[in-house]
């Protein structure tokens, strides 16, 4: 069982660049969620999406776009990448219940120089 | 707005020892849930723990447990008998409830080491 699987792991970037990150759940979830991590920051929330075809901004959206694709598929893209956006992303998922947790998928860590 | 604060960005303890890292939020919601997350050096996210907060009752997993204080907003996770293992980062966070969506909050976090 796969749960959320986030590609790629690793990426680095020059600035202005652009670059899309893919996220998919095996576990029909309706919910998925971008966050970014940063030092003495915690995660903070990027995007979400309650359904397929739905999404809002959350924290911290500027610089950033996405796509809910299909039940599965979450993606997040860099138009035009900046050095801020040197972070750890993560992709996570819940299940239906208002006590169900997020399942997170292992993270990006992107570089932008 | 909610908020969540981890007042400790690090803390240890000596392997078996017990650990307390403590968690405070603000929110004006009687019903909420929390979560801490552990993030070991692999970078993956991975639940400990729940609270509802219409319980009571503090949740415990194993070694696992939590404090949980509803009036004053604090939400403490004690880990005994302390293990190599149990090394990494641990974040506190408040599921809110937003326009149909769950989503949720997370504090800073706490680095905990353990040491043999």
């Amino acid at each position: 069982n796969a749960g959320v699987t986030q590609t790629p792991k690793f990426q680095v970037l020059k600035t202005g660049q652009s670059m899309t990150l893919q996220c998919a759940q095996d576990m029909n979830h309706n919910s998925m969620y971008w966050y970014r991590q940063d030092p003495g920051m915690g995660l903070r929330l990027i995007y979400y999406s309650a359904s397929e075809g739905t999404t809002d901004k959350g924290e911290v959206p500027n610089g950033y776009n996405v796509s809910r694709l299909n039940k599965r598929e979450f993606s997040l893209r860099l138009e035009s990448a900046a050095p801020s956006q040197t972070s750890v992303y993560f992709c996570a998922s819940s299940g239906p219940l208002d006590s169900s947790p997020l399942h997170f998928g292992n993270g990006t860590r992107l570089t932008v120089t | 707005a909610q908020t969540v604060t981890q007042s400790q960005p690090e803390m240890s303890v000596q392997e078996a020892e017990t650990v307390t890292l403590s968690c405070t939020y603000d929110t004006s919601e009687s019903d909420y849930y929390l979560f801490w997350y552990k993030q070991p050096p692999s970078r993956q996210m991975i639940l400990v723990i729940r609270q509802e907060a219409y319980k009571q009752q503090n949740a415990t997993e194993n070694r696992f447990s939590v404090n949980f204080q509803k009036a004053a907003k604090s939400f403490s996770l004690k880990i005994s008998d302390s293990q190599l293992g149990d090394a990494a980062m641990y974040f506190c966070a408040y599921k809110m409830f937003s326009g149909g969506y769950n989503k949720l909050i997370f504090g800073a976090g706490t680095r905990l080491a353990v040491h043999p």
